[in-house]
């Protein structure tokens, strides 16, 4: 069966440093993957998308992921830490079964201490 | 554009009360879906349509019902409402389907059954 395993449900780190949201994937065909973030009281928004192009995946606010079909990770990562990227973050991948179906991760909670 | 548009924002309701959940959106999207999210957990699939007038069943179905008369309305119907309900639930729309194109999210809605 298709899952998505976001490895960490809170991650805290401080402004101005790196962050790595953890996200794995099984899967029995070659997904499309997204992150979308929701900000606090608002709806998801996409950051970026794999579908098959480009491994390293730039998105908007200065994201970007990187596909590893042999690990089966699609991990976020931005360089330097800014308090509006307060939010959570989900890793979503497609579904092998149906078309109109994506398989959400659970969630992480990123935190930017000052 | 308003993008997509939902009301209302919060609601509480009784055991066995019915209601509507409405969406809509101003982009001419073929696409539109329901979503509930729970506490700690993903989005899961409740209903999506392709077009006005087709509708389909997603991942957790029970206990709702859609339907599609034009292409910028998408409401969601709740019967006989019960505690399991109680969530948010988020309408989205895409231009075409998710292997391609991006989601568009509303800001959605908390419901709570008591």
């Amino acid at each position: 069966a298709q899952s998505v395993t976001q490895l960490d449900s809170h991650v805290s780190v401080s402004e101005g440093t790196p962050v790595l949201l953890r996200c794995n994937y099984s899967s029995s065909y070659s997904p499309s993957l997204f992150w979308y973030v929701q900000h606090p009281n608002k709806g998801l928004q996409l950051l970026l998308k794999y579908t098959s192009a480009a491994t390293l995946v730039k998105g908007i606010n200065g994201f970007e992921a990187e596909f590893k079909k042999s690990e089966t990770s699609f991990h976020l990562t931005k360089p330097s830490a800014h308090m509006s990227d307060a939010a959570e973050y989900f890793c979503v991948v497609t579904s092998a079964w149906s078309l109109y179906q994506l398989i959400w991760g659970a969630g992480t909670k990123l935190i930017i201490k000052p | 554009n308003a993008g997509v548009t939902q009301t209302p924002k919060f609601r509480i309701l009784k055991i066995g009360q019915s209601m509507t959940l409405q969406c809509a959106q101003d982009m001419n999207h073929n696409y539109m879906y329901w979503y509930r999210q729970d506490p700690g957990m993903g989005l899961k699939l409740i209903y999506y349509s392709v077009g006005a007038g087709i509708t389909d069943k997603g991942e957790v179905p029970n206990g709702y019902n859609v339907s599609r008369s034009t292409t910028e309305d998408f409401p969601l119907r709740l019967e006989l409402a019960a505690p399991s309900q109680t969530s948010v639930y988020f309408c989205a729309s895409s231009p075409g389907d998710w292997h391609t194109d991006t989601q568009y999210f509303g800001p959605g809605t908390r419901l709570t059954v008591l």
